[in-house]
């Protein structure tokens, strides 16, 4: 059974950085594209950023482009977002999510839970 | 960039109805469409992709149609499970894009 788990949200001061971790388990980790998708409270749905399985493409939202990275570490099955110079506009949930097959643009089968970033001093 | 358009924002229907959402995309995106459910507290859950293909474990009662600009996911009969916000996406392009979402609430 796929699952993904976020961790590392936290409240944290405009321009302050963050990294955020999801583990995954229950499927071959490096034959999956990966993406992060965020919520703003009481909001939609925001596409943020993918890696193809074996990490060597990624892709980002131009929203968090330059103050984002996305990265994985698939020999510990985790993938990582790597935030900076954040803003009260990056508040949200950051949701991990795992696409059916390795190369991207695609849609995601499995979701975590998500886990909450908020920023404000 | 695709712009995804949901409408209407909320429906309010009664369990046993047959409910219509519709998304529309400004380009063309083929059918590379999928469709989300979300209930509150929880994360997105795939519904539908390639436009018309049920997700496993996705009852029938849920049918996707559409390509191209203009699509539907129809519940063909509303059960209390079924009451949440449902999110079209479009995979054609980069950037992922999804629609506003449409709530579905009990009238």
């Amino acid at each position: 059974e796929v699952h993904l788990l976020e961790s590392g949200g936290d409240l944290v001061q405009p321009g302050g950085s963050l990294r955020l971790s999801c583990a995954a388990s229950g499927f071959t980790f490096s034959s999956y594209a990966m993406n992060w998708v965020r919520q703003a409270p009481g909001k939609g749905l925001e596409w943020v950023s993918t890696t193809t399985g074996p990490g060597s493409t990624t892709y980002l939202s131009d929203s968090v482009k330059g103050r984002f990275t996305i990265s994985r570490d698939n020999s510990k099955n985790t993938l990582y977002l790597e935030m900076n110079s954040l803003r009260a506009e990056d508040t949200a949930i950051y949701y991990c999510a795992k696409d059916p097959r390795e190369s991207s643009p695609y849609y995601s089968d499995h979701w975590g839970p998500g886990t909450l970033v908020t920023v404000s001093s | 960039e695709k712009v995804m358009t949901q409408f209407p924002a909320t429906l309010s229907v009664s369990p046993g109805e047959r409910v219509t959402l519709s998304c529309r995309a400004s380009q063309n995106v083929n059918s590379n469409l999928a469709w989300y459910q979300q209930k509150p507290g929880q994360a997105p859950r795939l519904l539908i992709y390639s436009a018309s293909t049920r997700a496993t474990g996705v009852p029938a009662t849920f049918i996707g149609s559409g390509s191209g600009t203009e699509f539907t996911l129809t519940i063909s009969s509303l059960q209390s499970e079924d009451f949440a916000v449902y999110y079209c996406q479009q995979y054609n392009n980069w950037p992922l894009t999804f629609g506003g979402g449409t709530k579905v609430e009990i009238k």
